[in-house]
């Protein structure tokens, strides 16, 4: 299994651009999500799904869409890039049981963005 | 909403001694809590977690927490530090499927 693989991981942005962080699973998760890791502040939750066609919004969601049309894949889009969305991205997964909230949640390497 | 506080951007010790990571929970329902740590450049593995059960638990690497309700905290606890247990350590609490993290423990062992 490659577990949870993110691409790519490292990208510049200018202010005003568009792009697509992608984030896919292998272990057959129900469960996915993306954070944002800003020093100081931890992991803030920006967006989940708990299936495929079903998203949710988190704690930080402005600014970012997601869609789930598959179980394996859940890509952030970022749809006019701001200074203040530099960052570093780690999408997660897991089981998602109904028990979802005790599920350990499996992490990729992450994505580090910078917006100029 | 559930909230994590860790007490110590920075701790530091020396190999061999005990490390103690603090870590304390707002929840208005019965929590569930979380340690995971991230090496450099790497994203985040889980420690070990407290559910329901037993209070003490224990995970990967020798750690172990207590989940203490009256105290609301979830500390973490390892009797003798490794050069290999450098890394940040986060404390996280989940309510359904809404996890928040604390900000995180950088943890440095000098030779």
């Amino acid at each position: 299994n490659a577990g949870v693989t993110q691409t790519p991981k490292f990208q510049v942005l200018k202010t005003g651009q568009s792009m697509t962080l992608q984030c896919a699973q292998d272990m057959n998760h129900e469960y996915m999500s993306w954070y944002r890791q800003d020093p100081g502040m931890g992991l803030r939750l920006i967006h989940y799904s708990v299936g495929a066609g079903i998203t949710d919004q988190g704690e930080v969601p402005n600014g970012y869409n997601v869609s789930r049309s598959t179980t394996e894949d859940f890509p952030l889009r970022l749809l006019s890039a701001a200074p203040s969305q530099t960052s570093v991205y780690f999408c997660a997964s897991s089981y998602g049981t109904t028990e979802a909230h005790t599920d350990t949640q499996y992490f990729g390497p992450g994505t580090r963005l910078t917006v100029l | 909403a559930q909230s994590v506080t860790q007490l110590g951007s920075h701790v530091s010790v020396s190999e061999g001694a005990l490390v103690l990571l603090r870590c304390n929970y707002s929840s208005s329902v019965p929590p569930y809590l979380f340690w995971y740590v991230q090496y450099p450049n790497q994203g985040l593995q889980l420690l070990l977690k407290y559910t329901t059960g037993a209070t003490l638990v224990k995970g990967i690497n020798g750690f172990e927490a207590e989940f203490k309700k009256s105290e609301t905290s979830f500390h973490l606890t390892k009797p003798s530090a490794h050069m290999s247990d450098a890394a940040e350590y986060f404390c996280a609490v989940s309510d359904h499927h809404d996890m928040r993290f604390g900000a995180g423990t950088r943890l440095t062992v000098k030779p």
